[in-house]
């Protein structure tokens, strides 16, 4: 199957200080990518649609200028959690689903760990 | 709006048993039925795809069935092993640009 990279895997910052994740596509171009966040021993929650070449649709009680979102390529979107604080501390997971593919399937990152102290 | 409900949240067998996960989901326009693995700590592994005019998909010890009808859809393991222990997890598209709306999961320990 497709391949969805993430990056870092781990990150401890600071409170006040930005993150950024990057969710690449290494062998397909995604036209969509969707950002999730994954509490302790819960579901996925969808936070963000990510559309290369426009703004990013966000879900309802997600702040848009705390989790900026940057789809500036086919193959590369970004989530800049600014101005981190201790319960933005999550695994946030990105998932693409391939330009050209009928079928809709998502392929998933391995997620990233953000721990903020 | 789409809600998948997965059942059970938990389950622990013995080793070398078969079993069944169960998924239901209430908007049954879903455009097609994803099942994934999530180890702990780590991000997902898509299982199976099972387009919406599909019944059921298979690979390995792993088949999937699709019941749009009645809005269910099954991932039936066989002949378990430890290694199969995770949550598995269970999503759908309302449309092929939607994104994916997950149920909670369910929670698969197989003991040796």
């Amino acid at each position: 199957g497709a391949v969805v990279s993430q990056h870092p895997s781990r990150v401890i910052c600071k409170s006040g200080t930005s993150v950024k994740i990057e969710c690449r596509s290494l062998d397909f171009q995604a036209t969509t990518m969707f950002w999730y966040r994954q509490f302790p021993k819960q579901s996925l929650m969808l936070m963000a649609t990510s559309n290369e070449g426009s703004k990013a649709t966000y879900e309802q009680g997600v702040e848009k200028d705390k989790f900026l979102i940057n789809h500036a390529s086919l193959t590369l979107s970004t989530l800049t959690v600014t101005s981190a604080h201790p319960e933005d501390s999550s695994f946030y997971i990105c998932s693409a689903r391939e330009k050209m593919a009928g079928s809709g399937e998502l392929f998933f990152g391995e997620g990233s760990r953000l721990t903020v102290l | 709006k789409q809600e998948v409900t997965q059942i059970p949240a938990a389950l622990s067998v013995p080793e070398g048993e078969n079993l069944v996960l169960n998924c239901s989901f209430t908007d049954s326009a879903i455009y097609n039925l994803q099942w994934f693995r999530q180890d702990p700590g780590k991000g997902l592994t898509s299982l199976l795809l099972i387009q919406s005019s599909q019944r059921e998909q298979t690979s390995g010890r792993l088949n999937a069935s699709l019941d749009k009808s009645s809005g269910r859809s099954t991932l039936y393991i066989a002949a378990s092993q430890p290694g199969d222990s995770a949550t598995y997890l269970c999503a759908g598209p309302n449309s092929g640009n939607t994104p994916l709306v997950f149920g909670k999961g369910t929670r698969l320990s197989v003991i040796a």
